[in-house]
């Protein structure tokens, strides 16, 4: 069973304001990283697919970074907005297995 | 439209009566999973399959099963469900492991409470 941490738990940010949040993950054994988001009473939906140590990936206004050697990855979004609001969940994986950290809340106040 | 569809999407059973909540997807793809969620605890893995007739156990197997006898299809079979078995379960399927463009494609998920 891979550890995956996803910090912070929860963020409520201002309609506007830039945020980010970290997944750690130990660095052995690692074969991708994705991202996903995930609203309520609706299924994960993915963001970012991520393989080589330095990607960046960007999607509009939300952008992730990853670093293998040390076991994390970054999600960034800019502006943010109201429909921003979900659970951002990352997932390494591992041989033939994806790990889920239990995920970022993030509410955007308008 | 390309989709993972499950059925049903709630479901109140008893202890003990088998189930099957089924998984069906129309994008061709080869890897196939089942997860279940938990308050406080991400997505854990059940099973996965990596193409027809491979199955493996993922973190979480104890009391369920599957079977992958066609590429579309992964059902999930609680042959004698229990309550601690009462959850979120989501299916979900992508192109193959882990290459370059291939994200996992989820279904609407299915509630199961085992009274």
């Amino acid at each position: 069973i891979l550890n995956v941490e996803q910090s912070p738990q929860s963020l409520h940010v201002q309609e506007g304001d830039s945020t980010n949040f970290t997944c750690s993950f130990p660095s052995s054994n690692f074969y991708a990283l994705h991202w996903y988001r995930w609203e309520t009473a609706k299924s994960p939906e993915a963001l970012f697919v991520m393989t080589l140590n330095g990607d960046e990936k960007k999607k509009g206004r939300i952008s992730a970074t990853l670093n293998t050697k040390e076991g994390y990855s970054y999600l960034y979004i800019k502006g943010s907005q109201p429909e921003d609001s979900a659970t951002y969940l990352c997932a390494p994986l591992d041989g033939n297995q994806f790990y889920f950290g239990t995920g970022t809340s993030l509410t955007v106040i308008p | 439209e390309a989709q993972v569809t499950q059925n049903p999407r709630y479901l109140i059973t008893v202890t003990g009566k088998k189930l099957t909540v089924t998984c069906s997807q129309n994008m061709n793809h080869e890897y196939m999973s089942w997860y279940r969620q938990d308050p406080g605890l991400g997505l854990r893995q059940i099973y996965y399959s990596m193409n027809v007739e491979v199955t493996d156990k993922g973190d979480v197997p104890e009391g369920y099963k599957v079977s992958r006898k066609e590429k579309r299809n992964f059902p999930l079979i609680l042959e004698s469900p229990s309550p601690n078995q009462t959850s979120l379960y989501f299916c979900a399927s992508s192109l193959r492991r882990g290459s370059y463009n291939s994200p996992l494609h989820f279904g609407n998920g299915t509630r199961l409470t085992v009274t």
